[in-house]
């Protein structure tokens, strides 16, 4: 596609539960991050991947979160035991160049209750 | 890590005035400066940047400026239109860092 592409673009949950977001970023794109925005604040780290690999996993808020990018594509964020304070929209973006533009997706909307 | 502080958190300007954004940034080996549009419901796109060997970069009726001695960097839009309303975002990256640093934020909002 020609843009950065994330499923689902809502997700309610109940508390407790497994949680699998996915993004599909611009084609030739290594470099892949995955934020998370909750309601009037911006856009938090969690993870950066270049290739296969991730560089960078400082952001993530504790070990129920995990993501991966097997074949240095598409990524997907896990998130075990969901919990309320998890309800954020949950950004994807990818660059040609880490320190490029960043082009976003329209973020998956994480709703736990 | 970088600290970066966007202000105001809340902007309001009638139509065809100008808006200023500031931010700070604390990592002085930041060297790459965007600014992103975030409106409602909508992925932030980036509308300009700038990166360190640059004090001023303009487009249209969006310029933005940056001080290095300061560690800050401005965003301005001149006649301002009601399609200018949205949240707009700094951010700042440092060449030996993995991440874009974001500010927390700007509401602008264009009175028509």
């Amino acid at each position: 596609g020609a843009g950065v592409s994330q499923t689902p673009s809502n997700k309610v949950t109940e508390k407790g539960k497994y949680v699998e977001l996915r993004c599909d970023p611009i084609s030739g794109h290594t470099a892949l991050y995955w934020y998370r925005q909750s309601l009037g604040q911006g856009p938090e780290f969690l993870i950066y991947f270049q290739g296969t690999g991730a560089a960078d996993d400082s952001g993530l808020p504790n070990d129920r979160f995990f993501a991966v990018r097997p074949e240095g594509s598409v990524s997907t964020l896990k998130i075990q035991r969901t919990e309320r304070g998890d309800s954020a929209v949950y950004l994807c973006a990818s660059s040609y160049l880490r320190t490029g533009e960043l082009f976003f997706g329209e973020g998956s909307r994480l709703t736990v209750l | 890590g970088e600290n970066v502080e966007q202000h105001p958190s809340t902007l309001s300007v009638q139509e065809g005035d100008s808006a200023v954004i500031k931010c700070t940034y604390s990592d002085s080996a930041s060297n790459y400066f965007p600014w992103y549009k975030q409106e409602l419901g909508k992925r932030p796109q980036l509308i300009i940047d700038i990166r360190s060997n640059v004090g001023e970069k303009k487009d249209q009726r969006i310029a933005v400026t940056l001080n290095k001695t300061a560690k800050h960097f401005s965003l301005h839009i001149t006649e301002t239109q009601p399609e200018d309303s949205a949240v707009y975002f700094c951010a700042a990256i440092s060449p030996l860092g993995n991440q874009f640093y974001f500010g927390t934020g700007t509401s602008l909002t264009v009175i028509p």
